[in-house]
């Protein structure tokens, strides 16, 4: 089974902010990553998918990189809507796995 | 507008079983694989079984593997999961999402909870 292992599990920062949150994959998954955000008692809302790609609809200042095993989601200028947790997903083989999640929380 | 309309969860004993369905609209049902995902109650998320357009292929999480059974019902826009010898390591909320292979789940249901216990 392919771990994914977020980093940080929390973080506090400040609106306006600049956050990166990575995710390591236990073996190489090339770029079947994606970056959903949920917010408290809500579904997952998918950001990023193919590691790099912003799905339509999600502001631009959420970005992704990376490629094999090592992956990141970046909001470039935090925003009062971005506190959530963010969860990284591999696609490449089964079984799916995420990890284990990211709260951004207000400083 | 795509909608996944999730139902059937409720309170369960361990060992009881439960039928969760996800009502599928504004899509077409049969071109899209389809998967079940879980969450724990303030845990992250796990995911539980996919399927693929035809119900040819399915996966389980080894987690619910020989006690859930999942199914789908094109001709009704329909998604199931059939849960047998339920835990309380079951309990959370059930999600089903649309697969859009490399390019990601955009789509989910707003959840089902299942509390296993007596």
């Amino acid at each position: 089974d392919i771990q994914m292992t977020q980093s940080p599990s929390s973080l506090s920062a400040s609106v306006g902010d600049r956050v990166t949150i990575t995710c390591r994959a236990s073996q190489s998954i090339t770029i079947y990553l994606n970056w959903y955000q949920q917010k408290l008692g809500k579904a997952p809302k998918l950001l990023i998918y193919a590691a790099s790609s912003l799905q339509s609809g999600v502001p631009s200042r959420f970005s992704g990189s990376g490629f094999g095993t090592d992956f990141s989601l970046t909001i470039s200028s935090l925003q009062p809507e971005d506190f959530a947790t963010y969860y990284c997903q591999q696609s490449y083989s089964t079984p799916l796995t995420f990890g284990g999640g990211t709260k951004v929380e207000i400083k | 507008e795509v909608q996944l309309v999730e139902s059937g969860g409720g309170l369960v004993q361990p060992g009881g079983s439960l039928r969760l369905s996800c009502a599928a609209s504004g899509f077409t049902f049969s071109s899209y694989d389809m998967n079940w995902v879980r969450q724990a109650p303030g845990k992250g998320l796990e995911w539980v079984s996919y399927i693929d357009t035809s119900g040819s292929t399915i996966y389980y999480a080894d987690s619910v593997k020989g006690r859930f059974t999942i199914s789908r019902d094109n001709a009704k826009n329909s998604l199931y999961l059939q849960m047998n010898s339920l835990r309380s390591e079951d309990t959370a909320v059930y999600y089903c999402a649309r697969d859009r292979a490399s390019s990601g789940w955009l789509n989910w249901g707003q959840g089902t909870l299942v509390t296993v216990s007596s």
